[in-house]
């Protein structure tokens, strides 16, 4: 079956540090790949996703490159702010299925 | 435009005793979405509306696990006699009409933190 594997948190960083949240999937066929992200308080939010081979998502200064030989989705951010502090959950959406499969999510909390 | 709401935001309960979760998706929004997120684990889907049809309940974990959506708006999650096990945050989500095979963006609700004694 689907299943995503994420680095274990808490992640902390100074603000301005480069940020990388290791995403691998395991899926049959292609999926499709995302980063959710949830801010404290509120629900989780799609934060960018890529639907193909090689397909590089993008939002907010986070990028998340598809590839398919590594089987991963590493979310990277070249200066992070403390607004960025939040929880990141990566997921995958099978081909045909409208129903996400999500990692366990990783804590990233930003120091001034 | 308003966004989906979860009511109760908490809910205290008793083992054994029933609870009903509400969740008010965005209008316009056919498919409604229910998840459970166990503490320091994502969601975990439960069961998927296509209106007011359930179109995948595959992932409600027993028969005490229920839910509703009579209109094709407001959904509710009913669980009966609870237990301890249950405690979880409960999220909620719609989006537009999936088709195509194509994923049409969820918009979750903030979830209702149900916890049972």
């Amino acid at each position: 079956g689907n299943s995503v594997t994420q680095m274990e948190g808490p992640v902390t960083l100074s603000e301005e540090a480069f940020l990388t949240i290791n995403c691998t999937y395991t899926a049959t066929g292609y999926p499709s790949l995302f980063w959710y992200v949830q801010y404290p308080g509120e629900g989780l939010q799609l934060l960018l996703k890529a639907t193909k081979a090689d397909d590089k998502g993008s939002n907010k200064g986070f990028e998340a490159t598809y590839r398919k030989e590594t089987t991963s989705f590493h979310l990277e951010k070249g200066s992070v702010q403390v607004s960025d502090s939040a929880v990141y959950f990566c997921a995958l959406s099978g081909r045909g299925s409208y129903i996400p499969t999500f990692g366990r999510g990783t804590s990233l909390i930003v120091h001034p | 435009g308003a966004g989906v709401s979860q009511t109760p935001s908490n809910k205290v309960t008793e083992k054994g005793k029933y609870v009903e979760l509400r969740c008010d998706p965005i209008s316009g929004h056919t498919a409604l979405y229910w998840y459970r997120q166990s503490l320091g684990q994502g969601p975990e889907f439960l069961i998927y509306f296509q209106g007011t049809g359930a179109a995948d309940d595959s992932g409600l974990p027993n028969d005490r696990f229920f839910a509703v959506r009579p209109e094709g708006s407001v959904s509710t999650l009913k669980i009966q006699r609870t237990e301890r096990g249950d405690s979880a945050v409960y999220l909620c989500a719609s989006s537009l009409t999936p088709s195509g095979g194509s994923y049409n963006e969820q918009f979750f609700g903030p979830g209702t933190r149900l916890t049972v004694l």
